[in-house]
């Protein structure tokens, strides 16, 4: 059974550019979440895809947006970066909530 | 606003005896919540999940408690490796989807 895996693990950016982070979930997991973690912080959720639709969304600006693909694989786009954005994206895919959900290891982003 | 609260920043416990987690939570809509431990430059690991409507699920050396008039969750560890050493987040949801998550306690167990 093939886990959660996140695509790059680490990225530099320039306040002001845009970046897209990639995900693909868990085998058979059709639900894909985001989530930002700051140092020293929990996971903050941004937001949730069931079978390609946003399924959810947490307070986060509308510069953050996201898609699901039809094999459930997903991306997190954030345009006009700001130095607030430099955290630790988090994906994670999950079939039922009891089951959990299942996170990748991350994208380490910073923002200069 | 944090609706879920861990105030134990750290924790050390002796190999072999019991570690005990909290978790505190300000909605009471909430209705699912998890357990998770995350070691260093990896993503959180679930370890357990406990819904509203029970007070208490094990799973091996792993135990969750729920006293939704409290609002407060805790994790037990019995008994406590050095391998369980990471920071645990609890997380808490109302609809199953958006989950809050707790700043984390950092346990160390040991040796």
């Amino acid at each position: 059974e093939t886990g959660v895996t996140q695509s790059p693990t680490h990225l530099i950016k320039t306040r002001g550019q845009q970046v897209t982070l990639r995900c693909s979930s868990q085998s058979g997991h059709n639900t894909v979440s985001w989530y930002q973690q700051a140092l020293g912080q929990g996971p903050q959720f941004i937001f949730q895809y069931y079978r390609e639709e946003e399924n959810g969304r947490g307070n986060f600006p509308p510069r953050f947006s996201g898609l699901q693909f039809p094999n459930y694989s997903s991306e997190l786009n954030v345009n006009a970066l700001e130095l607030d954005d430099s955290a630790l994206y988090l994906c994670a895919s999950s079939l039922t909530w009891d089951r959990g959900l299942h996170f990748g290891p991350g994208t380490r982003l910073t923002v200069t | 606003d944090q609706q879920v609260k861990q105030n134990s920043p750290s924790l050390s416990v002796q190999e072999g005896r019991i570690s005990i987690l909290n978790c505190d939570y300000t909605n009471s809509m909430f209705d699912y919540f998890l357990w998770y431990k995350k070691y260093p430059a990896e993503g959180p690991t679930f370890l357990i999940s406990i819904s509203s409507i029970k007070d208490k699920n094990e799973d091996g050396r792993f135990t969750v408690f729920l006293n939704k008039s409290a609002k407060h969750l805790s994790l037990h560890i019995v008994p406590s490796q050095p391998g369980d050493s990471a920071v645990y987040f609890c997380a808490a949801a109302n609809t199953g989807n958006q989950f809050y998550f707790g700043t984390g306690t950092s346990l160390t167990v040991i040796p």
